[in-house]
């Protein structure tokens, strides 16, 4: 059974700081997805990547994907209270296997 | 361009009954994918739909069946309803199994 631990459940953070939000597991996987859920809607991709040691940013959040494809980092900068939400890391194992694993997510709230 | 859409929103039931939920994907995507989100928790993969057929499950029991019908759109059926069955049910579609994955804003189950 495929799992991906992240890493902090909970955040809380003031306005302007800067965090780091981790994704591990044990198995490699082809792909890997990072989403944001808010409340009462579902989750909206923000990136994947693919290839080992990949590194992609998107505005003030830079995405990384581990060498051995196991893990991924999500840091975002500057935080604002509208990146409150629910980010979720999901892995794709390609192939015939077509289901996306997810973690629990991290609840990050950003305090103005 | 209209994106994955999910009715009804919100659905109360009662243990032991029985209920659908109906998902119709994004506009070109023709698979059709089924996640359930407990309260707390990342969304866990139910099944995949592509050609009318269910191409993959996870670890989820007889209870829960679905269909794909010719226009792409799906329906998740779900007999003898737990109170464990109380979670939020997202349909995801794309086009091909993998990637990328767009979710609609789920149906939100509550068992009493």
């Amino acid at each position: 059974t495929q799992l991906l631990e992240q890493s902090p459940q909970f955040l809380s953070i003031q306005e302007g700081e800067n965090l780091t939000v981790y994704c591990n597991s044990s198995s490699v996987f082809s792909s890997l997805q990072w989403y944001r859920q808010e409340p009462g809607e579902g989750p909206v991709l923000l990136v994947t990547v693919v290839t080992g040691g990949e590194v992609k940013k998107l505005k003030r959040l830079t995405f990384q994907f581990g060498d051995a494809r196991k893990d991924s980092s999500l840091h975002i900068t500057a935080a604002q209270p509208g990146d409150t939400g629910l980010y979720l890391c999901a892995g794709d194992s390609g192939g015939s296997n077509y289901k996306l694993t997810f973690g629990k997510g991290t609840l990050l709230t950003v305090n103005p | 361009d209209a994106g994955v859409t999910q009715s009804p929103t919100h659905l109360i039931k009662t243990r032991g009954q029985q209920v659908t939920l109906r998902c119709s994907p994004k506009s070109g995507h023709d698979t059709v994918s089924w996640y359930q989100q407990a309260l707390g928790q990342g969304p866990q993969f139910i099944f995949q739909y592509y050609e009318e057929e269910e191409r993959q499950r996870g670890n989820f029991p007889d209870r829960f069946s679905g269909h794909q019908f010719p226009n792409y759109s799906s329906e998740l059926n779900v007999n003898a309803l737990l109170l464990g069955d109380s979670a939020l049910y997202l349909c995801a579609s794309s086009l091909t199994g993998n990637q990328p994955q767009h979710f609609g804003d789920g149906t939100r189950l509550s068992i009493l």
